[in-house]
């Protein structure tokens, strides 16, 4: 079946540094997708979205990219913090207007001061 | 504001015992909900999602089973369980306002089972 996957499953940033997420999807007719932070043993909390129709979206800190013709996403974060430290998934709309939304396996973040 | 409460936060069952997980939205109408299982160093993988009163979904055949009796009350429920049911349990709404698709999630039930 289609899904959602992440290329690196662990990354390591130093303090102060970008960071970079990346999500490869595999559902063509995706039309939503939207990056979660989650920290340990809580729900995972909202970062960014991104339509199908757009190819960037800044936010605070945040940007995400979408590029439908590899079918890729990812979440830039500039000037990574400690408290940026979490676990990131990737998620695409599937279900259409139902939105059903598929995750991929996650990425940890950390940040080292 | 809206406000999501999940319960009970932790619960450790015996295998072949029954489970009930509960799940309240508040200041929306007619919230899509879902169930998300996440298991250890996992991603989330949907298990039911609801439209309406009385409309579920399920995504995966297991042991599990959802209802939605009220329009902003998801149940989880197990008559059942098994050892492969342990994992963190997520209940998440959405609109179809202005911010449709984006999923607000409660903080998680953990349950292990035993």
């Amino acid at each position: 079946g289609e899904s959602v996957g992440l290329h690196l499953p662990t990354l390591s940033v130093q303090e102060g540094d970008n960071s970079i997420i990346n999500c490869a999807y595999s559902n063509s007719a995706s039309d939503y997708f939207i990056w979660y932070k989650q920290e340990s043993g809580k729900g995972p909390q909202f970062i960014i979205d991104i339509r199908s129709n757009m190819d960037k979206r800044q936010g605070q800190r945040v940007t995400v990219l979408l590029n439908k013709t590899v079918k890729h996403l990812s979440l830039q974060i500039a000037a990574t913090q400690p408290g940026d430290s979490a676990v990131y998934f990737c998620a695409e709309n599937s279900g259409g207007s139902n939105y059903k939304l598929t995750f991929g396996k996650g990425t940890l973040l950390t940040v080292n001061p | 504001s809206q406000t999501i409460h999940q319960w009970p936060a932790t619960l450790v069952q015996p295998v072949g015992s029954p489970l009930s997980l509960e799940c309240t939205v508040e200041g929306t109408s007619n919230p899509n909900l879902y169930w998300y299982r996440q298991a250890a160093g996992r991603g989330l993988q949907l298990l039911f999602y609801s439209v309406g009163i009385g409309q579920i979904s399920s995504e995966v055949p297991q042991n599990l089973s959802a209802s939605r009796p009220q329009d902003r009350q998801f149940i989880l429920s197990s008559k059942k369980l098994l050892l492969s049911d342990s994992g963190f349990y997520l209940c998440a709404w959405t609109s179809l306002g202005a911010r449709a698709g984006e999923l607000f999630f409660g903080e998680g039930s953990r349950l292990t089972v035993l």
